[in-house]
């Protein structure tokens, strides 16, 4: 079974503060995605990245960076955290076949309260 | 911006009658298209995919697909309660297609309650 842990169920920051969020998958995925998921707004692409140390913008990079130096660990940052990053964040890998479509498996997320 | 439109509900179906939920793109160079089922407090399962015009079945599962409608669909036969989650209608956005990754664009889901 493939699985994508996540490294805390709930987190609460103050604002300012910098966040390390992280995810980390244990079946070799080339492909891990960062996304946040709002009542009424859904989920939402932040970042992902298709190998180590490369990484692609989202619909909402704006305030979050992200870092993979390790295929297995994906880690999303919040620089300076603000009131409006609270949210459920979902980390998600896909094998990563060309173009073949690989199923995204989704991690049990973190939701973060940001005071 | 790529769009993808779902009736957030609540839908409520009686057990044992079909579920049908509904789901429009905009863009229509979109190739594939998912269903992805989650429970509440719970994260997103892919339960269908779909590329090509028409109906691809899995079990109690229908997948409908109109490209030239930007309109997909899915269909639950049999409801259960079982079956009450969230749908979430995806999108592959070639935006994100870097590398062989498949990013997505959700819809913003529509909730589904089957009634014993």
């Amino acid at each position: 079974d493939v699985k994508v842990t996540q490294s805390s169920r709930y987190l609460v920051k103050r604002t300012g503060e910098k966040v390390f969020l992280e995810c980390v998958q244990d079946m070799d995925h080339e492909n891990m995605f960062w996304y946040r998921q709002d009542p009424g707004l859904g989920l939402r692409l932040i970042y992902f990245s298709y190998d180590v140390k490369m990484k692609e913008k989202g619909d909402i990079p704006e305030g979050y960076s992200v870092s993979r130096e390790k295929k297995e660990r994906f880690s999303l940052i919040l620089e300076s955290a603000s009131t409006n990053q609270t949210s459920m964040y979902l980390c998600a890998s896909s094998l990563g076949q060309g173009d073949s479509y690989n199923e995204q498996f989704f991690g049990p997320g973190t939701r973060l309260t940001v005071l | 911006q790529k769009e993808v439109e779902q009736n957030s509900g609540p839908l409520s179906v009686p057990e044992g009658a079909i579920a049908s939920l509904n789901c429009t793109y905009s863009d229509r160079g979109s190739q594939s298209f998912f269903w992805y089922r989650q429970y509440s407090g719970k994260s997103p399962e892919l339960i269908m995919f779909i590329y090509s015009n028409g109906d691809k079945e899995d079990g109690r599962f229908t997948a409908q697909l109109n490209k030239a409608s930007q309109y997909v669909s899915l269909l639950i036969r049999d409801s259960q309660p079982s079956d009450s989650a969230t749908y979430l209608c995806a999108v592959k956005n070639l935006m994100y297609s870097g590398g062989g990754a498949d990013g997505l664009t959700f819809g913003k889901g529509t909730h589904l309650i089957i009634q014993p």
